[in-house]
């Protein structure tokens, strides 16, 4: 039971390129979701869903696309990269608890993102 | 809208010191709440959880009471090890995500 993985665990990008990560739950949760953590900062979210085939818009979507097209999977797109997205990248899954909220998230070990 | 408010860090203490990290928070119905712990260079871990008021939760000599008539769910544990040192993320449910203070930074001395 590998829980949350992360691919991959560091990347370095030129500005303007793209990227994809890759967030992996072997837990069947049927949420995910993509944060940001700048150095010194709390966690922002980015995007989650909350289900397969579904996505929604977090605190900070812009210049981000995901995909959750497998209920294990949610892929984070970088379409053009900028020096301002240079942050660590973390995913998480949870499931809904008894009371019908979301319950304990489960977080990767995070992807470390460098754009130069 | 719900949010989550922590005392600003860092905490800095003596090994073997008592430890309290504040959480208030606001929402509209019956949140669960959460305490994570981040240690350097690693994701987020649960530490410890209540679902209901009055609930205590516990781990690894820490615990939190969720305390509704406060709004509060502070975090404490009797006798702090350096061990300890990492930043603490208090954190309640929404409806389809959790909401997270912004973290406090405790570091332990010897």
């Amino acid at each position: 039971n590998a829980g949350v993985t992360q691919t991959p665990k560091f990347r370095v990008l030129k500005t303007g390129q793209s990227m994809t990560l890759l967030c992996a739950q072997d837990m069947n949760h049927e949420y995910m979701y993509w944060y940001r953590q700048d150095p010194g900062m709390g966690l922002r979210l980015i995007h989650y869903s909350v289900g397969e085939g579904t996505t929604a818009k977090g605190e900070v979507p812009d210049g981000y696309n995901v995909s959750r097209l497998k209920k294990q999977n949610f892929l984070l797109g970088l379409e053009s990269a900028a020096p301002s997205q240079t942050s660590v990248y973390f995913c998480a899954s949870s499931y809904r608890g008894p009371s019908g909220r979301t319950d304990t998230q489960y977080f990767g070990p995070g992807t470390r993102l460098t754009v130069l | 809208g719900d949010s989550v408010t922590q005392m600003e860090g860092p905490v800095t203490l003596s090994e073997e010191a008592f430890l309290t990290i504040n959480c208030t928070y606001t929402a509209t119905g019956y949140p669960s709440l959460f305490w994570y712990v981040q240690y350097p260079g690693e994701g987020l871990q649960l530490l410890l959880k209540a679902t209901k008021a009055d609930d205590k939760g516990s781990n690894k000599g820490f615990e939190a009471t969720y305390r509704k008539e406060t709004t509060s769910f502070h975090l404490e544990k009797g006798s702090v090890q350096v061990s300890d040192s990492a930043v603490y993320f208090c954190a309640l449910s929404d409806t389809d995500k959790l909401i997270f203070g912004t973290g406090t930074r405790l570091q332990v001395f010897p």
